[in-house]
């Protein structure tokens, strides 16, 4: 299947710093979605990036569909405890969705 | 809110059983998913359904795995004989009819599988 490469794998940051991460891919999707899982839940759908190049802001959520459609980048602006989780990106193409490999946020008080 | 709920939220099962795995999607939704996570590991598409039939289905889909709408708001996964390696948690999700916000899914809480 696709391969979804999401760096960094984990973050630890101090409350009040902004997060960067991205998920790069060597196939080209048509679409990217963001999501945020914590523990025991499903997936809680955060963005959706729909043509590349868009830049799409959730709250003190931003999140950016790549010019070439194999990446996309999502960044959390002044951090806060419930910011923890496990980020997750996923495209669509061919009618499939594929999940990248997650980025795990620890928020530090 | 509307929400896509899941039953039973944990099965445990003997290996070579059958299970059902059930979802009840968000009521206006027509577009329905299964997905599995194994421990610590990323989630993985199974199949996608629509319009009472399979859109799209995975390398992992095979023959143990059938899914179904028996009525208008039930979604079931099946697993015929269960393996081992089947143990994970189980995500159902839906989504709205037609144009771009079919991608936008909302997933249910899980189940999770153990195969003893």
């Amino acid at each position: 299947g696709q391969q979804l490469n999401q760096s960094p794998q984990s973050m630890f940051i101090q409350e009040g710093e902004d997060v960067s991460m991205n998920c790069t891919s060597s196939s080209i999707f048509n679409t990217w979605l963001w999501y945020k899982q914590d523990p025991g839940e499903g997936p809680v759908l955060l963005i959706a990036l729909y043509k590349a190049g868009e830049l799409t802001s959730n709250g003190r959520l931003t999140a950016q569909f790549g010019i070439t459609r194999k990446d996309s980048f999502l960044n959390i602006s002044a951090s806060i405890p419930s910011d923890v989780g496990i980020y997750f990106c996923a495209g669509h193409t061919g009618n499939q969705f594929y999940f990248g490999t997650g980025t795990s946020l620890t928020v530090i008080p | 809110e509307p929400e896509v709920t899941q039953t039973p939220s944990h099965q445990v099962t003997q290996m070579g059983q059958e299970v059902i795995l059930r979802c009840v999607p968000i009521s206006n939704h027509l577009y329905f998913y299964w997905y599995r996570q194994i421990l610590g590991q990323k989630v993985e598409f199974l199949v996608s359904f629509y319009n009472n039939e399979i859109s799209e289905k995975s390398e992992i889909f095979d023959d143990q795995f059938s899914v179904e709408r028996p009525d208008g708001s039930n979604f079931t996964l099946k697993i015929r004989s269960t393996k081992l390696e089947d143990s994970a948690m189980y995500f159902c999700a839906s989504s709205e009819p037609g144009g771009t916000f079919y991608n936008e899914q909302f997933f249910g809480p899980g189940t999770r599988l153990t195969v003893l």
